[in-house]
């Protein structure tokens, strides 16, 4: 079956630095791939999505590279904010499947000012 | 354009009573998911409505947990008979096909039980 996996959290960081969230698939066709954010309290929100191999995704200064090759989707900051703490979703959808997106566990984000 | 809505946002239950959990799906959306969060888990899929029709409940206990989105009005997650074990945020969310290949999330409802 489909799955996601997520580097576990929480991510710890001071504002300014660089980010990385690694997120890897398993998919049973071809997937488009998404990053979620959840802020405290709050629902889910689209933050990017790519669609297909070597596509980048990219919004509010985070970006991820669809790499087929190493079924990977990671998200990247180059200069993380304290307003960016929050927990972010890796999930993957495939076309012609049921659709229902399969998520991964959430990977938590702190910034420290 | 008003976005996903879900009510309550809380709703404290004691066992053994019903809870019964609304989503009012986007404008123009015939989609619904709800899915199921647990503390330090990630979201879980319970079941895919379209209007009158239930598409996918692959995700949903067998037991005590049903769901509907009539012909009008919002949908519907029903859990009855609650335990402790069904503490968590339930979200809601639409799209307008499921080609669209995005959802739109409602803020949740935090259930609570005593």
């Amino acid at each position: 079956g489909d799955s996601v996996t997520q580097m576990e959290g929480p991510v710890t960081l001071s504002e300014e630095a660089f980010l990385t969230i690694n997120c890897t698939y398993t998919a049973t066709g071809y997937p488009s791939l998404f990053w979620y954010v959840q802020y405290p309290g709050e629902g889910l929100q689209l933050l990017l999505k790519a669609t297909k191999a070597d596509d980048k995704g990219s919004n509010k200064g985070f970006e991820a590279t669809y790499r087929k090759e190493t079924t990977s989707f990671h998200l990247e900051k180059g200069s993380v904010q304290v307003s960016d703490s929050a927990v972010y979703f890796c999930a993957l959808s495939v076309d012609g499947g049921s659709y229902i997106p399969t998520f991964g566990r959430g990977t938590s984000l702190i910034v420290h000012p | 354009n008003a976005g996903v809505m879900q009510n309550p946002r809380h709703l404290v239950r004691r066992r053994g009573q019903e809870a019964r959990l609304r989503c009012s799906p986007m404008k123009g959306h015939s989609h619904v998911y709800w899915y199921r969060q647990l503390p330090e888990e990630g979201l879980k899929f319970m079941v895919y409505l379209q209007k009158e029709n239930i598409i996918d409940e692959s995700g949903m206990p067998k037991e005590r947990f049903s769901a509907e989105f009539p012909k009008e009005g919002p949908s519907i997650l029903r859990i009855q008979q609650v335990v402790r074990g069904d503490s968590a945020a339930y979200f809601c969310a639409s799209s307008p096909a499921p080609t669209y290949n995005e959802q739109f999330f409602g803020p949740g409802t935090r259930l609570t039980v005593l």
